[in-house]
């Protein structure tokens, strides 16, 4: 399977200010994703991002909020803006294989907390 | 839409024994995916094992083996002579089939930790 990673593994960061997560991956992927884990909760999907096109957010959550950058098909970014104690939450990125579709596998997540 | 309900908010096993993590799921859909995925302390996400619906045939990866009923939709977790690694959030899985032309993205359910006494 695909080697993923994040950074940061983990972060403190003051309300009000931004933070940009980065999910590198050591193959070509066409399907990224990022999803939200919320203390003691499950895994929320944000968005999908798919190299070359906008993307895709569901619902509850919005771009300003969640901008995402996809400018190749080994990386990602998710950037957390204007944080609040509620966004405090483990970050998931995962990728479909293209040899392997169907079956997500994950980075290691970062872990934020916002004072 | 598709939902993934896990029934047991925890489980424990002693060690080399064997315990089923119970996982039921709701969907119109006659062609997908079923995952079972473990989260252990250290919080990566990690497949355990995968289930295709067209299959009738349950999938089994060393240990850890299935028994997945289409009909009652339902997609249990066998894990067999458990070990003090298994410990861990285990996240049971969904997703549509491309044939479907549903979304690709995953909906688990609220997970089970599974605690594996020494």
């Amino acid at each position: 399977s695909a080697v993923i990673s994040q950074k940061p593994s983990r972060d403190i960061c003051q309300r009000g200010t931004s933070l940009t997560i980065q999910c590198q991956v050591d193959s070509q992927v066409t399907m990224m994703f990022w999803y939200r884990q919320q203390p003691g909760q499950s895994l929320t999907l944000i968005a999908t991002a798919n190299q070359g096109s906008e993307a895709t957010y569901e619902s509850g959550f919005v771009i300003d909020k969640f901008p995402i950058s996809r400018p190749n098909l080994t990386f990602s970014t998710l950037t957390v803006s204007n944080m609040s104690p509620e966004d405090s939450s483990i970050y998931l990125c995962s990728v479909e294989q293209d040899t392997d579709q169907e079956t997500q596998y994950f980075g290691p997540g970062t872990r934020l907390l916002v004072l | 839409a598709q939902t993934v309900t896990q029934s047991q908010p925890e489980m424990s096993v002693q060690e080399a024994e064997t315990v089923t993590l119970s996982c039921t799921y709701d969907t119109s859909e006659s062609d997908y995916y079923l995952f079972w995925y473990k989260q252990p302390p250290s919080r990566q996400m990690i497949l355990v094992i995968r289930q295709e619906a067209y299959k009738q045939q349950n999938a089994t990866e060393n240990r850890f083996s299935v028994n997945f009923q289409k009909a009652a939709k339902s997609f249990s977790l066998k894990i067999s002579d458990s070990q003090l690694g298994d410990a861990a959030m285990y996240f049971c899985a969904y997703r549509s089939a491309a044939t479907q032309g549903g979304s690709e993205k995953l909906v688990f359910g609220k997970g089970t930790k599974l605690t594996v006494n020494p």
